[in-house]
């Protein structure tokens, strides 16, 4: 049972355009969120979070949008640079303070210079 | 930079062998973990510690076995290696200053059963 889903393995998006990467959760109780960023041969960063109450959060050129009603969020890069092409994780948590983080699948971005 | 180590970094085994794995942090806080990761399944959480000889297991801990018995490091023992544990393994930590749980990750280790 996937309580995270990101349902594309892999985006390609020009250089300067935005990138949208996206993940659904099933698990209601989910009530933290974040993004994890990840090259080839090294761990998973983190990039960005944001908790229920909000339904944005931004930093830089990264802002994570949640809508809890259609229990999905998204990341948005603007402007997509070539560093940006990793593998990007997102991941949830349950009942804030909770010491277990959910992972997603993954999603490849290809930034095409 | 989260001053977390893992060794080895590359694992050649054979089946049936027992293979120990450690991570290592510098910073003692409370809570560490152990996950995989493979191509379709993201990171799945194996065990984790939340203090001294504190354990309890993650949703993919059959064949693996943990051992906190210092704060600072946190070993992942298979008793005995089959094909199915080849994969990458990461260790986190959760810094004990954070309110929400960011976890910060380890450079991996690939193991090849």
């Amino acid at each position: 049972d996937q309580q995270v889903k990101q349902n594309s393995p892999s985006l390609s998006v020009q250089e300067g355009r935005i990138s949208i990467l996206n993940c659904d959760y099933t698990n209601s109780m989910f009530d933290y969120f974040l993004w994890y960023k990840k090259y080839p041969a090294e761990g998973p960063t983190f990039l960005i979070s944001i908790s229920s109450i909000k339904d944005k959060n931004e930093d830089g050129r990264f802002t994570v949008f949640l809508n809890k009603s259609a229990k999905h969020l998204s990341l948005h890069i603007v402007p997509s640079q070539p560093g940006d092409s990793a593998v990007y994780f997102c991941a949830a948590s349950a009942n804030f303070g909770n010491e277990k983080l959910t992972f997603g699948t993954g999603t490849r971005l290809t930034i095409i210079p | 930079d989260a001053g977390i180590t893992q060794s080895p970094r590359h694992k050649v085994t054979e089946t049936g062998t027992p293979v120990t794995l450690r991570c290592h942090q510098t910073e003692n806080h409370r809570y560490m973990y152990w996950y995989r990761q493979d191509p379709g399944h993201g990171l799945r959480l194996i065990h984790y510690s939340y203090g001294v000889k504190d354990t309890d297991k993650g949703e993919v801990s059959d064949g693996y076995s943990v051992s906190r018995s210092k704060t600072e490091d946190f070993l992942l023992t298979l008793e005995s290696a089959t094909s199915s544990q080849t994969s990458v393994y990461f260790c986190a930590i959760r810094p004990d200053y954070y309110s929400y749980n960011e976890q910060f990750f380890g450079p991996g280790t690939r193991l090849t059963v």
